[in-house]
């Protein structure tokens, strides 16, 4: 069964450095997404992309964060300079069309030192 | 603003007797629901979903949940419980398509702990 993968499954980081988190969503899936879950609260919505495009993002998603599909495979979510309440499990997600089920990877546990 | 209560952080249950997680929701217009499970080091992993239909739906490893518009709720249940269900379960909810205007976005519930005992 077809599977949305994450690399890498931890990464531990200093304070103000970059990180970029990779996802390789369901080859036929069109929409990604990227969630985040602070440890011990709940699964927050960060982004959506389309298209080449973000289509809705949310309040946590500031500057600091930028979503690319550098080709047919790869999602990523960079993080320019990584703050201490960056410290979470990163999802990424895609479905099939608009409105279809979200399938989810394994997370990214992000560590920042 | 769309938003999940599980009221419940933690359910017990022993192994073959019913098991129920508790999940409200409130949305504006017709909601889409969600139930996902987190094993231990683990990602989301879909269960079952409702759309429209028939209110009771039934996903995977025998769970189903039952849709109650008037009281806003959307209960996982499996009639027969077995250790390996011990996991997380997350409620999700999203508004219907037309009124988000095209927005995807899942809003997740706390989640309950299920820990099924021999």
């Amino acid at each position: 069964e077809p599977e949305v993968t994450q690399t890498p499954s931890h990464q531990v980081t200093q304070m103000g450095q970059e990180v970029i988190l990779r996802c390789v969503p369901i080859s036929n899936h069109l929409y990604f997404y990227w969630y985040r879950q602070i440890l011990g609260q709940k699964v927050e919505f960060l982004v959506s992309f389309y298209n080449n495009e973000i289509s809705e993002k949310s309040e946590i998603f500031d500057d600091q964060f930028s979503v690319e599909r550098p080709d047919g495979s790869n999602f990523t979510l960079k993080i320019r300079s990584t703050k201490l309440e960056d410290s979470a499990m990163y999802f990424c997600a895609s479905s099939e069309r608009q409105g279809s089920t979200q399938y989810f990877g394994p997370g990214t546990r992000l560590l920042v030192l | 603003a769309q938003s999940v209560a599980q009221p419940e952080d933690q359910v017990n249950v022993a192994e073959g007797n019913p098991l129920t997680v508790k999940c409200t929701y409130s949305v504006s217009g017709n909601p889409y629901l969600f139930w996902y499970v987190q094993y231990p080091n683990r990602g989301l992993q879909f269960l079952l979903k409702y759309i429209t239909g028939d209110n009771l739906v039934k996903g995977s490893y025998g769970f189903e949940a039952e849709f109650n518009k008037s009281q806003t709720s959307f209960h996982l249940k499996k009639p027969s419980a077995l250790v390996s269900d011990s996991a997380l379960y997350f409620c999700a909810v999203r508004p219907t398509y037309i009124l988000t205007g095209g927005g995807n976005k899942l809003t997740f519930g706390t989640g309950t702990q299920l820990k099924v005992e021999l």
